[in-house]
């Protein structure tokens, strides 16, 4: 079984600039995971998708963050503009289900600097 | 906040057993113990989890108290590969939410 993918691996802006993470989840992954984890902490969870609608996105800077998953597959998630404290590893995570007896699997993220 | 609490650290020499501890008191009777590990440059790696039952995979063997106020993770026989950050998370209720926190350092020695 494959993995959840991710790409860019890494990426380099300045601040200010705009950038797109894109993520492809175990196939029948109805729930999807958008998580943050800024160097020396533990990830946190920015935003949930079950198949296509947002779940919880409590913890998204709206203002500067954005995140689709339209046709309930792939997922993007987008930061216009960028600032210095976005520098992290965005990860990407999904699971059979969003029930809490079902584990989520991650990718291996893409490491964002910001200069 | 994260829901449990981990020593910052540990060693364990290759071959031997490593047992991690995880204290969550305040557990309720419908949340998870989930654990993940994180070795540098990679995403978390779900390890094993549960209810109230003591549980094995083919990595790991996790358990939990009678009252579930704490868990052991066990590796069995640790190798160097297993060197990483090892998290204890409690997650269920109305969301499967994960909620990390600073993790267990396992170092592996040869």
């Amino acid at each position: 079984e494959a993995g959840v993918a991710q790409s860019p691996r890494y990426k380099i802006i300045e601040k200010r600039q705009s950038v797109a993470f894109w993520c492809n989840p175990i196939s029948g992954h109805a729930t999807l995971y958008w998580y943050q984890q800024i160097l020396g902490q533990g990830p946190k969870l920015l935003i949930q998708f079950q198949n296509n609608g947002v779940v919880d996105d409590s913890q998204l800077p709206k203002d500067r963050f954005s995140a689709e998953r339209l046709k309930g597959v792939d997922s993007t998630l987008k930061i216009q503009p960028a600032k210095l404290e976005d520098s992290a590893v965005y990860l990407c995570a999904s699971s059979r289900t969003g029930r809490s007896n079902q584990p989520q699997h991650f990718g291996d993220g893409t490491r964002l600097s910001i200069l | 906040d994260a829901k449990t609490t981990q020593p910052t650290s540990m060693d364990c020499a290759e071959g031997r057993a490593a047992n991690l501890p995880c204290n969550h008191s305040t557990i309720s009777g419908n949340e998870y113990v989930y654990w993940y590990r994180q070795i540098h440059s990679q995403g978390p790696q779900y390890i094993i989890h549960g209810l109230k039952n003591n549980e094995t995979n083919e990595m790991a063997s996790l358990i939990i108290t009678e009252d579930r106020k704490s868990s052991t993770l066990i590796l069995p026989h640790a190798t160097l590969r297993d060197t990483a950050v090892y998290y204890c998370i409690v997650s269920g209720g109305a969301t499967n939410k994960l909620i990390f926190g600073t993790g267990t350092l396992l170092a592996v020695q040869p």
